[in-house]
């Protein structure tokens, strides 16, 4: 299986301020990785998928990069509504696997 | 507007079954892979396995394909996933999904005695 290390496991940050979430794979992906964004008591918000396609109705503030093994997420502009956890998946090879996810809470 | 209504869940005793279903709306469910994810209580994040439009093929995570299966109706619009021999470490929220990309609101499983 592969493996997907996210970091970090927990933020913290201002309004207006850019935060990054990394994954890192344990193989090459070939950019088939997707990121999520949860807020407590809900299910899961597709926010970028094939590393850096931004799926409709997501703000641009979001955007994903990266390549191989080593992806990212940055959020610009960090607001009130961006606290959640956000969460990669690698859909390049099966099983499927998520990363451990980042719970990011606003100061 | 895409729909994905779980149901099915609830108190489970270890080593019963449960049979776990989702109904699907607003899009035309014969035309896509579907896909089950579980999340504990401890939000661990972890794909259970998916199926294809058709039903002819599935996939599924190594560790649950001895006890876990995946069906479909697609006249009924359905997902189900079918929980056999179920144990403490399956206590989770069950999510369904189209393709990873739209998912249901979950439901939950707890397995206890």
């Amino acid at each position: 299986d592969i493996q997907m290390t996210q970091s970090p496991a927990s933020l913290s940050a201002s309004l207006g301020e850019t935060v990054s979430i990394e994954c890192l794979a344990s193989e090459d992906i070939y950019n088939n990785l997707a990121w999520y964004q949860q807020k407590p008591g809900k299910s899961p918000q597709l926010l970028i998928y094939y590393a850096s396609s931004l799926q409709d109705g997501v703000p641009s503030r979001f955007s994903g990069s990266g390549s191989g093994t080593q992806y990212s997420l940055k959020i610009n502009s960090l607001e009130s509504e961006d606290a959640a956890t956000y969460f990669c998946l690698q859909d390049s090879e099966y099983p499927w696997t998520f990363g451990g996810g980042t719970k990011l809470e606003l100061k | 507007e895409v729909q994905l209504v779980e149901s099915g869940g609830g108190l489970v005793q270890p080593g019963a079954s449960l049979k776990l279903s989702c109904v699907a709306s607003g899009f035309t469910f014969s035309d896509y892979w579907m896909s089950w994810v579980r999340q504990t209580p401890g939000k661990t994040m972890e794909w259970i396995g998916d199926i294809k439009y058709d039903g002819s093929y599935t996939n599924y995570a190594p560790s649950l394909k001895n006890r876990f299966t995946i069906s479909r109706d697609n006249a009924k619009s359905t997902l189900y996933l079918q929980m056999s021999n179920v144990r403490s470490e399956d206590t989770a929220t069950y999510y369904c999904t189209r393709g990873l990309n739209y998912w249901g609101q979950g439901v939950m499983v707890t397995v206890s005695s």
